[in-house]
């Protein structure tokens, strides 16, 4: 089993429409990073949340650290086609190394 | 640029051969990981570097791979007598710890495909 459960595994959305992204951890969390691939690009850094409670927003993408459900989501407002990727979070559970959840796929039609 | 660079960006090897996968990290990043990406499964960290100390050997799968850091900057992760299942994305990231967080920046992958 993953250490980081993310859901759901995929997604096809509207354009237009908003949409959730978790990612569940089954040990503590030191830090929560969210990481966007494009199909045949590197990862890119979206953000990074460590205190409980923390939500940070970029453009149109807002994510939240639960820290008593070792939780944390990714919230994308009027999704664009742009937002299409892999969406990936990584935790840092201790060790100097990132764990990270398997990814949610994300489609979005125009 | 000044991101992390990584090269090849593809390769393409046959079963039994050894293949070498260069990593260029971010200037005055004294952190840098080597991490793995098969398909239909997540990313798997391999190694570790940091500074000068030991690095962290711990998600190696095999002796048959091995990563050195030459110089406190490029890195080489190598790969002896392939094997079809080593076929995946290596990524390679570095940092730069701060006293209060680490961000992990990456490159763009190098694809292995073991025939």
């Amino acid at each position: 089993s993953q250490e980081l459960e993310q859901s759901p595994q995929s997604l096809i959305v509207q354009e237009g429409k908003n949409l959730t992204i978790n990612c569940t951890s089954s040990k503590t969390l030191y830090g929560l990073y969210w990481y966007k691939q494009k199909y045949g690009e590197g990862l890119i850094f979206l953000m990074m949340l460590q205190k409980g409670g923390e939500e940070k927003s970029h453009e149109k993408i807002t994510a939240k650290l639960d820290e008593k459900k070792q939780q944390s989501s990714l919230h994308i407002t009027a999704s664009q086609p742009s937002h299409a990727g892999i969406y990936l979070c990584g935790a840092d559970l201790r060790g100097n190394k990132l764990v990270f959840g398997a990814g949610t796929i994300l489609r979005v039609k125009s | 640029g000044a991101g992390v660079s990584q090269s090849p960006s593809n390769k393409v090897t046959e079963k039994g051969k050894d293949v070498e996968l260069r990593c260029d990290p971010i200037s005055g990043h004294t952190a840098l990981y080597w991490y793995r990406q098969s398909l239909g499964q997540g990313l798997e960290f391999l190694i570790y570097f940091q500074g000068n100390s030991a690095p962290d050997k711990s998600g190696l799968p095999s002796d048959r791979f091995s990563a050195e850091r030459t110089g406190g900057s490029v890195s080489t992760l190598t790969i002896q007598r392939t094997q079809q299942e080593d076929s995946a994305v290596y990524l390679c990231a570095s940092s730069s710890w701060t006293g209060r967080e680490e961000t992990q920046y990456f490159g763009p992958g190098t694809r292995l495909l073991v025939l």
